[in-house]
């Protein structure tokens, strides 16, 4: 059952803001909205997480809309090295941290 | 801290043999993930085990699958015998499932190719 909606594929020019959307109209009050991604040919890598309130970390801020319906990832200054799978994902409180992947959206940052 | 380690990263073997797939989680993480990732089916959770516990197995494939956790500091996923769709890369993640929330470190991953 899918939780998330995420476009398939994005470009981004270097140097720009990249913003990623995800879909979590079914999200429920104790759900948070995670994000990782997957640089090609190396294990996911978590980036940020949030449960109501916008977070900002030393790689992305996440903006989650007031309904919590849907949030957007937002790598300020986009280099080549973000070019990966870009995963976001609802997570239970209790869930054991047990992730579930989507398609997740792929992001190409070009010269 | 040297992250999540498996081994080996890279494993061809024939169809019928006996595959052995090894981690080593992060020094005083609590809970370990397989992962197993086809261009087919993408990222699929397989087990998990947390505190050296199997918790959740229902993403296991069969019964030629196996994983075991004899202690904190090691996990085997074992395929018996293995066959050419298990051909996928597996990945090792570890996390410290406390009160608050905290993020899976996951491993380089094995690619297995079964001929």
């Amino acid at each position: 059952d899918a939780k998330t909606t995420q476009p398939p594929s994005m470009d981004c020019a270097e140097g720009r803001a990249a913003n990623l959307p995800c879909n979590h109209s079914t999200i429920s009050g104790n759900e948070y909205v995670y994000w990782y991604r997957q640089i090609h040919s190396q294990g996911p890598q978590y980036i940020i997480h949030g449960l109501k309130n916008n977070e900002t970390n030393e790689m992305a801020s996440l903006i989650i809309t007031e309904d919590r319906k849907s949030s957007t990832l937002i790598l300020p200054h986009a280099t080549l090295r973000d070019t990966a799978v870009y995963y976001c994902i609802v997570l239970m409180g209790n869930a054991g941290n047990m992730l579930t992947f989507g398609g997740g959206t792929r992001l190409m940052v070009k010269p | 801290d040297a992250g999540v380690i498996q081994s080996p990263r890279h494993e061809v073997t024939e169809m019928g043999q006996e595959v052995t797939l090894r981690c080593k989680p992060i020094s005083g993480h609590n809970s370990l993930f397989w992962y197993r990732q086809t261009m087919m089916r993408g990222l699929e959770l397989l087990i998990y085990f947390n505190n050296n516990v199997p918790i959740d197995d229902s993403g296991m494939p069969e019964d030629r699958f196996s994983a075991k956790m004899p202690n904190a500091s090691f996990s085997t996923l074992k395929i018996q015998p293995s066959e050419p769709r298990d051909s996928a890369v597996y990945f090792c993640a570890s996390s410290f499932s406390g009160p608050s929330h905290n993020e899976q470190f996951f491993g380089p991953g094995t690619r297995l190719t079964v001929l």
